[in-house]
């Protein structure tokens, strides 16, 4: 079975800081991985999807790059914002399956 | 741009009861999903849905939980007799292919008491 992992499970940075959130999983045979965005008491923002033949994808000050062999995803996040504070999960498709692999998130905070 | 919605946006019930969670999916897509968060916990799958029938399930869609599409735009998930550990929120998606983004909703908090 599928297990994703998310590493470090709480981050605080300083505004306009980089900062580089983990994921991996267990299973390299995947579709896709995408990440999310979650606040508080709130649904799943998508930013990002990969798919298993790309490296990565980039959508403004979000970069997220795929490893699929190692099983593992890296979400790149520039010149962080106190706006950027939430929690962050990524998630995998594995391959003949319609549904979705959670990890347990990373909860960022951004001081201003 | 186009939503998933859900309603309500939070529910309380007593144990036993029976509930009904609503989503309408974005009207191009295809393939619907309800997922469930427990407080604290990762976000689980429940069961998939394509072409008015169930495709993939996982154990937790034991025989108290159903879905429905009654009509062109709604998708359903009924718990028939609720339980505490019940309690959770349940997030709707959609997508327009097995292999394409998912959209979630902004989720129904269900509190059984």
């Amino acid at each position: 079975k599928q297990e994703v992992t998310q590493i470090p499970a709480a981050l605080s940075v300083p505004e306009g800081e980089n900062l580089v959130l983990n994921c991996s999983f267990t299973d390299s045979a995947i579709y896709n991985l995408q990440w999310f965005r979650q606040d508080p008491g709130k649904g799943l923002t998508s930013l990002l999807l990969i798919q298993s033949s790309q490296r990565e994808q980039t959508s403004g000050r979000l970069n997220a790059s795929l490893d699929k062999s190692s099983g593992r995803s890296t979400l790149y996040i520039a010149a962080s914002q106190p706006g950027d504070s939430a929690t962050y999960l990524c998630a995998v498709r594995p391959t003949g399956a319609n549904n979705l692999f959670f990890g347990t998130g990373t909860r960022l905070t951004v001081i201003p | 741009e186009p939503e998933v919605t859900q309603t309500p946006s939070h529910q309380v019930t007593q144990m036993g009861q029976e509930v009904i969670l609503r989503c309408v999916p974005i009207s191009n897509h295809l393939y619907f999903y309800w997922y469930r968060q427990i407080l604290g916990q990762k976000v689980e799958f429940l069961v998939s849905f394509y072409n008015n029938e169930i495709s993939e399930k996982s154990e937790i869609f034991d025989d108290q939980f159903s879905v429905e599409r009654p009509d062109g735009s709604n998708f359903t998930l009924k718990i028939r007799s609720t339980k505490l550990e019940d309690s959770a929120m349940y997030f709707c998606a959609s997508t327009t292919d097995m292999n394409t983004e998912a959209f979630f909703g902004q989720g129904t908090r269900l509190t059984v008491v």
